[in-house]
């Protein structure tokens, strides 16, 4: 499955870095999510893109950083972070906007899977 | 506070038996409800879902079960196959109040089929 492509895969980076982490859907969707998924937890929601438009932040700190740039691109750009925030970060799009057909389910990428020390 | 509960964290199943896996929920504005399959390294693929319109929903050997007066729902994989083994979240959404699509999802549950 292609649809949905993220880079890096695996990323380990020091508390002072900063980084980011790069999304790239190729369904002609127009909504963009990412999620975090830490350990023995369900999935997180942090942030919701539609049309370009931030239009969800789900109180997520603000060493998180998201962008963007077109409908078909998103980046979660990070700095500063901390141990607790390893985990694996998902980017998710859907189709949310007419004049395309309105769907419910959300398409994932593979995920990057994030190590801070 | 967890919407959306999967109270079994693991799952053992024989190949060619039948898997039933639960999910429970407590916002009664839920109406759209999924099943998503995660391989390791891989994201969640979508499975299955189920419009708060009906109870029933078949495709191949998925079938999702929808019982709303006891927000609970259920996916059965009939017969059960060795690449079935993954880890299933079910998640849910309000879209009639949510037009983002917002999903809430359980915490998995690992399906382990043995031969």
């Amino acid at each position: 499955e292609t649809g949905v492509t993220q880079t890096p895969r695996h990323l380990v980076m020091g508390m002072t870095n900063k980084k980011s982490l790069k999304c790239e859907q190729h369904l002609g969707h127009n909504a963009m999510y990412w999620y975090k998924q830490s350990a023995k937890k369900p999935l997180e929601l942090m942030f919701v893109y539609s049309l370009e438009e931030r239009v969800e932040n789900n109180s997520v700190p603000s060493r998180f950083s998201p962008e963007c740039p077109n409908s078909s691109h998103l980046f979660l750009h990070l700095h500063t972070l901390q141990p607790e925030d390893s985990a694996l970060y998902l980017c998710a799009s859907s189709r949310r906007q007419p004049p395309a057909p309105i769907t419910y389910e959300q398409y994932f990428g593979p995920g990057t899977r994030l190590t801070v020390t | 506070d967890q919407q959306v509960k999967q109270n079994s964290p693991s799952l053992s199943v024989q190949e060619g038996r039948i898997s039933i896996l639960n999910c429970d929920y407590t916002n009664s504005m839920f109406d759209y409800f999924l099943w998503y399959k995660k391989y390791p390294a891989e994201g969640p693929t979508f499975l299955i879902s189920i419009s708060s319109i009906k109870d029933k929903n078949e495709d191949g050997r998925f079938t999702v079960f929808l019982n709303k007066s006891a927000k609970h729902l259920s996916l059965h994989i009939v017969p059960s196959q060795p690449g079935d083994s993954a880890v299933y979240f079910c998640a849910a959404s309000a879209p009639g109040t949510d037009s983002w699509g917002k999903l809430q999802f359980g915490a998995g549950t690992q399906v382990v089929v043995t031969p």
